[in-house]
């Protein structure tokens, strides 16, 4: 099946600091890839939605200043958490639109375990 | 609206089948997700129905949908130790462009040797 990977899948960080996580596609090109916030024993919330080459769609309630997004490549979006705080700790996974083949489906990354201290 | 529901807990013993149960309230052509998420790994796709379809079987899933009552089951045969995992019920809807994902709550499966 199709992978998505990321990038780091821990990190830990002091308060004020930002962080880039990396999501690409490894074996299709997605020109829509989605980004996630789990909460612990929670199911995931969509944070926003990023198109290749355009501005990403947040969700309400999501700070578009806190969290850039940038989608530079049909393989690669980034997530960058800015001056992040401890409430900022959360589990992010990130997936990928693929309407390659016969089927339309998203494929998830194995997620990213951000701690801020 | 879109609201997926899923019972949060279900214990099998190992051997025994597991039928995991979902429902959903759009009355949109969507399609109908499931994924199983192990303990700090992301979701891993395990299959996949399209709203006008009734039944899909790969190896040991099974999956059911009763469009008529917008309920979604994942039957898992012979299920093992190594099932043990969260599994999430997910639907992607026409109305939205088939472009977001609704997630129910996630439903922890135990396995008992």
């Amino acid at each position: 099946g199709a992978v998505v990977s990321q990038h780091p899948s821990r990190v830990i960080c002091k308060s004020g600091t930002s962080v880039k996580i990396e999501c690409r596609s490894l074996d299709f090109q997605a020109t829509t890839m989605f980004w996630y916030r789990q909460f612990p024993k929670q199911s995931l919330m969509l944070m926003a939605t990023s198109n290749e080459g355009s501005k990403a769609t947040y969700e309400q309630g999501v700070e578009k200043d806190k969290f850039l997004i940038n989608h530079a490549s049909l393989t690669l979006s980034t997530l960058t958490v800015t001056s992040a705080h401890p409430e900022d700790s959360s589990f992010y996974i990130c997936s990928a639109r693929d309407t390659g083949g016969w089927g339309d489906t998203q494929y998830f990354g194995p997620g990213t375990r951000l701690t801020v201290l | 609206g879109e609201d997926v529901e899923q019972s949060l807990f279900l214990s099998v013993r190992e051997g025994d089948s597991s039928v995991i149960n979902c429902t959903y309230t759009d009355s949109s052509s969507t399609y109908l997700y499931w994924y199983k998420q192990e303990p700090g790994a992301g979701l891993q796709l395990l299959t996949y129905i399209f709203s006008n379809m009734d039944m899909k079987q790969d190896q040991r899933l099974t999956v059911l949908l009763n469009k008529k009552d917008k309920h979604l089951s994942l039957r898992i045969a012979d299920t093992q130790t190594g099932d043990s995992a969260i599994y999430f019920c997910a639907e992607s809807p026409a109305r939205r462009g088939f472009n977001k994902f609704y997630f129910g709550s996630g439903t922890k499966l135990n396995v008992k040797p």
